[in-house]
């Protein structure tokens, strides 16, 4: 099956710093989606993006699916942004199955 | 719009015993998929349904685990005997197609078995 990576695997910041988070994929995919895992559990989707790029307030997200890699920055970073964040990808070879899986996650911690 | 809904949210078991978990999902939303998320590891799918037909579920351990979505709307999974390795959250999550979607999970039931 297909061969999610992420990095770095955990991340400390101070609050306002930026970061980048990557997603690296061993398949071509067709469905790739970014979710923040907040400290209470709740898995909340960032973004849905396959390919291209979008933004959303201080959250952005780039996936260049030729060459296999995903982008997620976060910008000014809040308390509020600490938890886990996941890359999940569907790969297209995968016939039927079109199962999300997930990568191992990126644990940020923001201090304050 | 109501998202997601599962319950109970915790549950407390002896090995050997059953539990079963109910979700409700998004209004519309045609698939559902359960996933089981042990601690420190991303979630990892069981099945799903498209519809009231299982579409997938190669990763369910079918000796123990069963599911099933009743008019195409609830869910409910089953795990009959438990063992110590079922402790884990499980996910229930929902997409208005299949496949190449996005997916909106619910809180999530965290299993302890003892």
């Amino acid at each position: 099956g297909i061969q999610v990576e992420q990095s770095p695997p955990d991340l400390i910041l101070q609050e306002g710093a930026n970061s980048t988070l990557r997603c690296n994929f061993s398949d071509s995919v067709n469905n790739l989606q970014w979710f923040h895992q907040n400290p209470w559990g709740q898995l909340i989707n960032l973004f849905y993006i396959p390919s291209g790029t979008k933004q959303n307030g201080r959250l952005s997200a780039t996936t260049v699916a030729t060459e296999r890699y995903s982008l997620l920055y976060i910008s000014s970073s809040q308390t509020t942004d600490s938890g886990v964040y996941f890359c999940a990808v569907a790969s297209i070879s995968s016939g039927s199955a079109r199962q999300l899986t997930f990568g191992s996650g990126t644990q940020l911690t923001v201090l304050p | 719009e109501a998202g997601v809904a599962q319950s109970p949210r915790y549950k407390i078991i002896e090995k050997r015993q059953s539990v079963a978990f109910w979700c409700n999902p998004i209004s519309g939303h045609a698939t559902l998929y359960w996933y089981q998320q042990i601690l420190g590891q991303g979630p990892k799918l069981l099945i799903q349904f498209q519809n009231n037909g299982v579409v997938d579920d190669s990763q369910l351990p079918k000796d123990r685990f069963s599911a099933e979505r009743l008019k195409g709307v609830d869910s409910t999974l089953k795990i009959q005997p438990a063992k110590l390795e079922d402790s884990a959250v499980y996910l229930c999550a929902s997409s208005y197609r299949w496949g190449a979607d996005t997916q909106y999970f619910g809180p999530g039931t965290r299993l302890t078995v003892l």
